[in-house]
């Protein structure tokens, strides 16, 4: 149980266009997903917290409208990045967190396998 | 705001033990996990603490003292394959903050 795909696995873009990611729980229903960015050999950076149903919350730092977050249904949210550049270049993960009661803590996340987005 | 501090890199030998450590400073604090990252992947669970003591789980153990903000994780009998990041990661309300993760290199 609680597993969460993403799509695509790999992107490549130019520079100036913009990249739709899919996140989505498989068997069960989220009603909260998280998006983080992760660069090489660097931590998980949280970006932004995707409620469905209202509007995302970023964290500090992060350009909500360069980051478009969409949670339009309790099995999918999207992050849109739009007018990419190479320095958007990175591992974009997802999780959600599992409500039904399969996780050993109420806060604990399950993660997507990641995307990687290259941005030339 | 919160600061989460482990080692960068360590390396250790096929069948030996290895604990890593990791000390934290949040607001709201809600747990503690630790995720093991292969390069490439996403993280993967390996244990949560809420209450001060060892929580063990085969191979791999995890302590929590609250009171001096940390933790370590436990590895025993070391195999090739737990050559990955391992990832501290302090639950802060609702959300989970990580530290920026211990390579761990095992040498056969």
């Amino acid at each position: 149980g609680a597993v969460v795909s993403q799509h695509p696995s790999r992107v490549i873009c130019k520079s100036g266009t913009s990249v739709k990611i899919e996140c989505r729980s498989l068997d069960f229903q989220a009603t909260t997903m998280f998006w983080y960015r992760q660069f090489p050999k660097q931590s998980l950076m949280l970006m932004a917290t995707s409620n469905e149903g209202s509007k995302a919350t970023y964290e500090q730092g992060v350009e909500k409208d360069k980051f478009l977050i969409n949670h339009a249904s309790l099995t999918l949210s999207t992050l849109t990045v739009t007018s990419a550049h190479p320095e958007d270049s990175s591992f974009y993960i997802c999780s959600a967190r599992d409500p039904s009661g399969g996780a050993v803590a109420y806060n604990e996340q399950f993660f997507g396998p990641g995307t990687r987005l290259t941005v030339l | 705001g919160q600061n989460i501090d482990q080692p960068t890199e360590m390396t250790a030998t096929e069948g030996a033990i290895v604990q890593i450590n990791c000390t934290y400073q949040t607001s709201g604090f809600n747990g503690l996990f630790w995720y093991q990252q292969h390069a490439g992947e996403a993280p993967t669970f390996l244990s949560y603490n809420v209450l001060d003591g060892l929580e063990e789980k085969g191979r791999f153990s995890s302590f929590l003292s609250r009171s001096k903000g940390y933790s370590y994780l436990l590895l025993k009998e070391l195999q090739m394959k737990d050559s990955a990041s391992y990832l501290c990661a302090v639950g802060r309300d609702d959300k989970i903050i990580f530290g920026k993760g211990t390579r761990l290199h095992i040498l056969p």
